[in-house]
């Protein structure tokens, strides 16, 4: 069946560093692949999406590229603030299912 | 637009209970999905629901059932309630015919004791 792997937490960083947090995912056919994001407290918010090979999406400074060559789908953003602080989930949804296959999560540490 | 809401927010039921979770879909949405989010997990596929019938389940004991309303709100119910359906629960409602995103409620912490 189809999987998402996501890189282990806690990934702790100081504000206005690098983050990137890797994500992989097995699955048939072109799934559409998502992040989304968990503040502390709340539910999941839709971060950003792709829905094709090569389709970058983007949203508040974060960006992460379908990479169907290597099944990836790493998030990234070139300066994180404090606020960015929260747990990312990458997921998958099959054009004919329905229904969302989450990775385990990633919990972002922002330190000032 | 009024996004999806869940009610309670928190409750506590002892182990052999019965419990039932309620969901309003977004405005225009008619699917709704539950997911259950154990402590440190990612959230899991339980079930969907669309014109009021199931429309795909994960792996959950029929013990876990649901119901869709004609205004597309949405019951969870879980019967003979074990330590392990601690969690939160998510709803999250769609367009079937669009995107098909799906848009998260803010849960309900369920606690067994």
């Amino acid at each position: 069946g189809d999987s998402v792997t996501q890189m282990e937490g806690p990934v702790t960083l100081s504000e206005e560093a690098f983050l990137t947090i890797n994500c992989t995912y097995t699955a048939t056919g072109y799934p559409s692949l998502f992040w989304y994001v968990q503040y502390p407290g709340e539910g999941l918010q839709l971060l950003l999406k792709a829905t094709k090979a090569d389709d970058k999406g983007s949203n508040k400074g974060f960006e992460a590229t379908y990479r169907k060559e290597t099944t990836s789908f790493h998030l990234e953003k070139g300066s994180v603030q404090v606020s960015d602080s929260a747990v990312y989930f990458c997921a998958l949804k099959q054009a004919a299912g329905n229904k969302l296959t989450f990775g385990g999560g990633t919990r972002v540490l922002v330190k000032p | 637009e009024t996004g999806v809401t869940q009610s309670p927010t928190h409750l506590i039921k002892t182990r052999g209970q019965q419990v039932t979770l309620r969901c309003s879909s977004q405005s225009g949405h008619n699917t709704v999905s539950w997911y259950q989010q154990a402590l440190g997990q990612g959230p899991q596929f339980i079930f969907q629901y669309y014109r009021e019938e199931e429309n795909g389940r994960g792996n959950f004991p029929p013990r876990f059932s649901g119901l869709q309303f004609p205004n597309y709100s949405s019951e969870l119910n879980v019967n003979a309630l074990e330590l392990d359906d601690s969690a939160l629960y998510l709803c999250a409602s769609s367009f079937r015919g669009g995107t098909y995103e799906q848009y998260f409620g803010p849960g309900t912490r369920l606690t067994v004791t």
